[in-house]
């Protein structure tokens, strides 16, 4: 079946490095996302990558992936408040839906 | 460039009531998705139309209904509105094309069910 995981709960402090992980079991995804969400707010894409790389960066952003594991992360480096937030990842075969992980709250400490 | 709107931002129906939502889909896109967002959970795909049809479908009964007009925009309805329905429904846009079609979400409406 189509499930992805992500843990519940991030805390960082400012300017250090933050690490999202996510699993996934859909063997055939194509695509993989992340977005953001703001308290009340929908959501914002940040990055994607493709099943066929093994890494994507923008700006202070890095996505890794390891298709062999089926695990995805995303590395957010110098966080600021302001990347206090939910972080989702979602999948697709290239079909018609999304399907979204949990959420992971990130919480950065000043 | 306009992204995805949504209206109305905020509504509150009691059981058994029903419920329209609209969306503007961004411009250049053609294809509209929606998913339902309970407290706490993330998104879960209801449903997508394409070329005012719809294009697949999740795991949601037959009272949770849609259309897409000419213009690409959108309507979500559901009928005999239950308190479980309470939750934040999020439309998103797309250009369906080769590969894959990245969604952009709109603001939401958040729907209440007493």
């Amino acid at each position: 079946g189509e499930d992805v995981e992500q843990s519940l709960f991030l805390s960082v402090r400012e300017g250090d490095s933050s690490v999202i992980n996510c699993t996934y079991t859909d063997s055939s995804s194509t695509y993989l996302y992340w977005y953001k969400q703001e308290p009340g707010a929908g959501l914002q894409l940040l990055t994607y990558i493709f099943s066929n790389m093994d890494m994507k960066q923008d700006q202070r952003l890095t996505v890794l992936l390891n298709k062999k594991d089926k695990h995805l992360s995303l590395r957010i480096a110098d966080t600021q408040t302001g990347d206090s937030a939910i972080y989702f990842c979602a999948e697709t075969s290239g079909t018609y839906k999304y399907i979204f992980g949990t959420g992971t709250r990130l919480k950065v400490l000043a | 460039e306009t992204g995805v709107t949504q209206s109305p931002t905020h509504l509150i129906k009691t059981r058994g009531q029903q419920v329209t939502l609209r969306c503007s889909s961004q411009s250049g896109h053609n294809t509209v998705s929606w998913y339902q967002q309970a407290l706490g959970q993330g998104p879960q795909f209801i449903f997508q139309y394409y070329r005012e049809e719809e294009n697949g479908r999740g795991n949601f009964p037959p009272r949770f209904s849609g259309l897409q007009f000419p213009n690409y925009s959108s309507e979500l309805n559901v009928n005999a509105l239950e308190l479980d329905d309470s939750a934040l429904y999020l439309c998103a846009s797309s250009l369906q094309q080769e590969g894959t079609d990245t969604q952009y979400f709109g603001p939401g409406t958040r729907l209440t069910v007493l």
